[in-house]
């Protein structure tokens, strides 16, 4: 079965500087891949998914992944962050099967630190 | 387009009454989940609908845990008794059924067991 790993429960940076949240996923054939956010007492938000196109994704919000199969990776970024951005950030993978279900990481907290 | 409907919001019951959530999906997504979110966890699947039929309950604790889509749109998530650890947060969410499909959640229904 597929699995996500984060590493990090909690992230912290300044207003302005880079965002880096990492994501490792475990599969032998390349996933679909998923980034959500989660704003205090709201549902998830996607921000962006790799599908097998282009390997850089861009998303909403200024953020990009880049999925790396050599790393079996999908690391999310931002250049610069904005207060805004403070909320929690849910890295996901999506089973090759019939059944297309998503399997969430534990979730990165990002604070931003004005 | 309106997006994913849950309710209640928020509910607090006590250990061995019983609980049910109601989803409405968007109009159209032919594939419902219900996902749990414990307190610093990611969301865990519970149960996947096909239209009104079940693709995947194998996490669903069927021994208190119920969940039906009868006619294939909106959907109803029953808990009974409830023990204290399903204290969390239930998400419903939707989509269409096709590879690399984007899963929309809803705001989700937090329960409070005490």
């Amino acid at each position: 079965a597929q699995s996500v790993t984060q590493l990090g429960s909690h992230v912290s940076v300044s207003e302005g500087a880079l965002v880096l949240l990492r994501c490792n996923y475990s599969s032998s054939v390349p996933p679909y891949l998923f980034w959500y956010v989660q704003y205090p007492n709201q549902g998830l938000q996607l921000l962006l998914k790799y599908t097998s196109a282009a390997t850089l994704v861009k998303g909403i919000n200024g953020f990009e992944a880049e999925f790396k199969k050599s790393e079996t990776s999908f690391h999310l970024t931002k250049p610069s962050a904005h207060m805004s951005d403070a909320a929690e950030y849910f890295c996901a993978v999506s089973e090759v099967d019939s059944s297309y279900k998503l399997i969430f990481g534990s979730g990165t907290r990002l604070l931003v630190r004005p | 387009e309106a997006g994913v409907a849950q309710s209640p919001r928020y509910k607090i019951i006590e250990k061995r009454q019983s609980v049910a959530f109601w989803c409405n999906p968007i109009s159209g997504h032919a594939t419902l989940y219900w996902y749990q979110q414990i307190l610093g966890q990611g969301p865990k699947l519970l149960i996947q609908f096909q239209n009104n039929g079940v693709v995947d309950d194998s996490q669903l604790p069927k021994d208190r845990f119920s969940a039906e889509r009868l006619k294939g749109v909106d959907s109803t998530l029953k808990i009974q008794p409830a023990k204290l650890e399903d204290s969390a947060v239930y998400l419903c969410a939707s989509s269409f059924y096709s590879s690399g499909n984007t899963i929309y959640f809803g705001e989700g229904s937090w329960l409070t067991v005490v």
